[in-house]
C-alpha cells in the first residue's frame, strides 16, 4: 500500500519567488493537513482540508495558501518566498471518519531551502 | 506557534536502559500522541491516547495519558541502537466541524551508545 506521497523531496528557491508542494493521501483519505517543520523544532499546523474545503488555518501569512482536489490530493502554495521559509512540508492525510480513534500518517515531506 | 513543554531536550543513554520522557501543556487535550521521528523522513506513530490516565504499550514504548488532561509520558524500556532519533509528543482537542490540529513538543534527541 502506498503511503502519504509529496513531491518534490528536495527543492531550492530565491527569494522572492514562489514555490507549489503537492501531496497524495493514502488511498480512502479524506483529509489532509499542512505542517511546517522548522530546523530544531517541532512541526506547526499550517492548513487542514476535508472534502476539498478548508477546514482550519494556522498562524501563517497570506503567502501561504493551499487547496485540495476532487481525488483528494492537495496543494501548498508560498508566495514572496522569505528566507524564514526554509523548512521541512510535511503533509499528512487521515480517514476523518467522524471518531477520534484514526491515526495521521505523515508523509516524508519536501524539503525547501531559500536562498 | 504554539508548542508543547517537551523535556528533556536530548537524552544520551547507554544500550540496554530505561528512557523516560514527558511532555506538558497549558491546554487540556482529549487526545495525547507520540511519534518518532529518523533523519530526512516524516513522524511516525508509536503510541495514541484517548482516555485520561490510560496507559498504553507498543512493545517496548508505554506511554500514559495524564489524569489532569495537560500531560503525557513516554517511556521506552531496555533501549536498543535503532531507537535513535527524535521523539515527539503532540496533542488535540476535537471541536465539531473544526480543524483537528496537532500541536508537538519540540522534540526529545535519543542517542544509544554501545
Amino acid at each position: 500500500d502506498a503511503g502519504v506521497t509529496q513531491s518534490p523531496t528536495h527543492l531550492i528557491k530565491t527569494r522572492g519567488q514562489h514555490v507549489t508542494l503537492r501531496c497524495s493521501p493514502i488511498s480512502g483519505h479524506k483529509s489532509v493537513s499542512w505542517y511546517q517543520q522548522v530546523l530544531g523544532q517541532g512541526p506547526q499546523f499550517i492548513f487542514q482540508y476535508y472534502e476539498k474545503e478548508e477546514r482550519g488555518r494556522g498562524n501563517f501569512p497570506d503567502r501561504f495558501s493551499a487547496r485540495q482536489f476532487p481525488n483528494y490530493s492537495s496543494e501548498l502554495n508560498v508566495n514572496a518566498l522569505l528566507l524564514g521559509d526554509s523548512a521541512l512540508y510535511l503533509c499528512a492525510s487521515s480517514l476523518e471518519t467522524g471518531t477520534r480513534r484514526y491515526g495521521y500518517t505523515f508523509g516524508s515531506g519536501t524539503r525547501l531551502t531559500v536562498v | 506557534g504554539q508548542q508543547l513543554n517537551q523535556s528533556p531536550q536530548s537524552m544520551f543513554i547507554q544500550e540496554g536502559e530505561d528512557v523516560s520522557m514527558n511532555c506538558t501543556s497549558s491546554s487540556i487535550f482529549n487526545t495525547w500522541l507520540w511519534y518518532k521521528q529518523d533523519p530526512g523522513e516524516g513522524p511516525v506513530l508509536l503510541i495514541a491516547l484517548y482516555k485520561a490516565g490510560e496507559l498504553t504499550s507498543n512493545g517496548r514504548l508505554t506511554a500514559q495519558f495524564g489524569i489532569t488532561r495537560k500531560d503525557s509520558f513516554l517511556n521506552i524500556s531496555a533501549s536498543i541502537p535503532s531507537d535513535v532519533g527524535i521523539y515527539f509528543c503532540a496533542g488535540y482537542t476535537i471541536s465539531s466541524g473544526s480543524a483537528r490540529q496537532l500541536t508537538f513538543g519540540s522534540g526529545t534527541q535519543l542517542t544509544v551508545l554501545p
